[in-house]
């Protein structure tokens, strides 16, 4: 699995989007990109995962660029609850459970 | 929600004596995962299953062992419990999507003391 890099802190001002950047240069073509987020000291939580082009849920949007070499992941009204560890992960669709790694991530503190 | 629950939630034991924490799913899910959680290290896989008695080892697999006897069960066994098995350990299943990638959804975690 391609190896992710990810800033290690961003604040945010609450109700201002809260743009999280992650890089993934060495993806392969059939590789997905996975947002996760981990609030502290709960279970991480999937919120959303693309493959080539631009994807939005009710959570967040998925920007992912056009060489899929980077991708960032938007959340539009960032809230108090939204502060939490954001994981970037590059994964097969049907990789071994081992390739599923999560690295350290961001932490995105959304302030008052 | 995804149907994971993780029992117990919190324990404290002494080394040497073993440990059972278990995962219990309700929607028939294949794949399930064990992973620990440290300050440093983040979520590391310690066992995999994919199916009813059909079990896999991940990255730090030494000190634990699993069991599936049912479906809808993974249980994570310590034999004898050490000091650096004290950790926050959640269960996860794989779900699949339209899109045909997988995703998984955590249970709400087990946190271990281990004296």
């Amino acid at each position: 699995d391609a190896k992710t890099t990810q800033p290690p802190s961003m604040d945010c001002a609450e109700g201002r989007a809260a743009n999280l950047p992650c890089n993934h240069s060495t993806i392969s073509g059939n590789e997905y990109v996975y947002w996760y987020r981990q609030i502290h000291s709960q279970g991480p939580q999937y919120i959303i995962h693309g493959l080539k082009n631009n994807e939005t849920n009710e959570m967040a949007s998925l920007i992912i660029t056009e060489d899929r070499k980077s991708s960032t992941l938007i959340l539009p009204h960032a809230t108090l609850r939204d502060t939490a560890v954001y994981y970037c992960i590059v994964r097969v669709a049907s990789g071994s459970a081992r390739q599923l790694t999560f690295g350290s991530g961001t932490q995105l503190t959304v302030l008052p | 929600d995804a149907g994971i629950t993780q029992s117990p939630r919190h324990k404290v034991t002494e080394t040497g004596t073993p440990v059972t924490l278990r995962c219990h799913q309700t929607e028939n899910h294949r794949y399930m995962y064990w992973y620990r959680q440290d300050p440093g290290h983040g979520l590391r896989l310690i066992h995999y299953s994919y199916g009813v008695k059909d079990t896999d080892k991940g990255e730090v697999s030494d000190g634990y062992s699993v069991s599936r006897s049912k479906t809808e069960d993974f249980l994570l066994t310590l034999e004898s419990a050490t000091s650096s098995q004290t950790s926050v350990y959640f269960c996860a299943i794989s779900v699949g999507t339209i899109s045909g990638a997988n995703v998984l959804t955590f249970g709400a975690g087990s946190r271990l003391t281990v004296l």
